[in-house]
């Protein structure tokens, strides 16, 4: 069963920097693309970011220019830094894998993991 | 960018109802889209991709259908486990609906 478990979510001050990660089981990771989803409290679903299994990085341009996906496949991990954080960027963070390797939809995902951006 | 609509924004309903939620596309997006289910504090679940192929798992009485511009999800006999929130997403720029919330009558 593919599993995919976000870490690294949590309070941090408007103007700041975090890192989260998704680590991967019951797949051969390095062989799918992975995206990044997020939710703000009470709101709809909002596409972040996403890498292909050849490493080609795609991004929302809400975020383009501050965030930075990556992967470590010796690691089945996926990470996205984000920095230069404000309040709008408050939401759950949710890790997908690519369905069938044509990044056009996603399933499974995470459970997710919050953050929040306040002083 | 191409932008989705979703109608109605939420529908109140009694079990084994016939639920049609659906999905407008800004420009045609062929049969690019797929369905996702919802339920409060969890992840999204993958319902229907390519507009009308049921991921695995997914019980049968989800369908989904159209091209172009115009999609339908349709619930044929809405169940318990079924009250949720669905969203459309379509491929080409990965854009979510704003959601459908269906909730008991």
């Amino acid at each position: 069963e593919v599993q995919l478990v976000e870490s690294g979510g949590g309070l941090v001050q408007p103007g700041g920097s975090l890192r989260l990660s998704c680590t991967a089981s019951g797949l051969t990771f390095s062989t799918y693309g992975v995206t990044w989803v997020r939710q703000a409290p009470g709101k709809g679903l909002e596409w972040v970011s996403g890498i292909g299994y050849d490493d080609i990085t795609y991004y929302a341009d809400s975020v383009k220019g501050r965030f930075t996906i990556s992967r470590d496949n010796s690691k089945n991990t996926l990470y996205l830094q984000m920095n230069s954080l404000t309040a709008k960027d408050t939401a759950v963070y949710f890790c997908a894998k690519d369905l069938d390797n044509t990044f056009n939809w996603f399933d499974p995902w995470g459970q997710g993991t919050l953050v929040t951006v306040s002083s | 960018d191409i932008q989705m609509t979703q109608s109605p924004s939420s529908v109140s309903a009694s079990i084994g109802d016939r639920v049609t939620i659906t999905c407008r596309a800004s420009q045609g997006i062929s049969s690019w889209l797929a369905w996702y289910q919802q339920k409060p504090g969890k992840a999204p679940k993958l319902l229907v991709y390519a507009a009308s192929t049921l991921q695995s798992g997914v019980p049968s009485r989800f369908s989904g259908s159209g091209s172009g511009t115009d999609f339908t999800l349709t619930i044929s006999s809405l169940q318990p486990e079924d009250f949720a929130t669905y969203y459309c997403q379509q491929a080409n720029s990965f854009t979510f609906g704003p959601g459908t919330k269906v909730d008991i009558k």
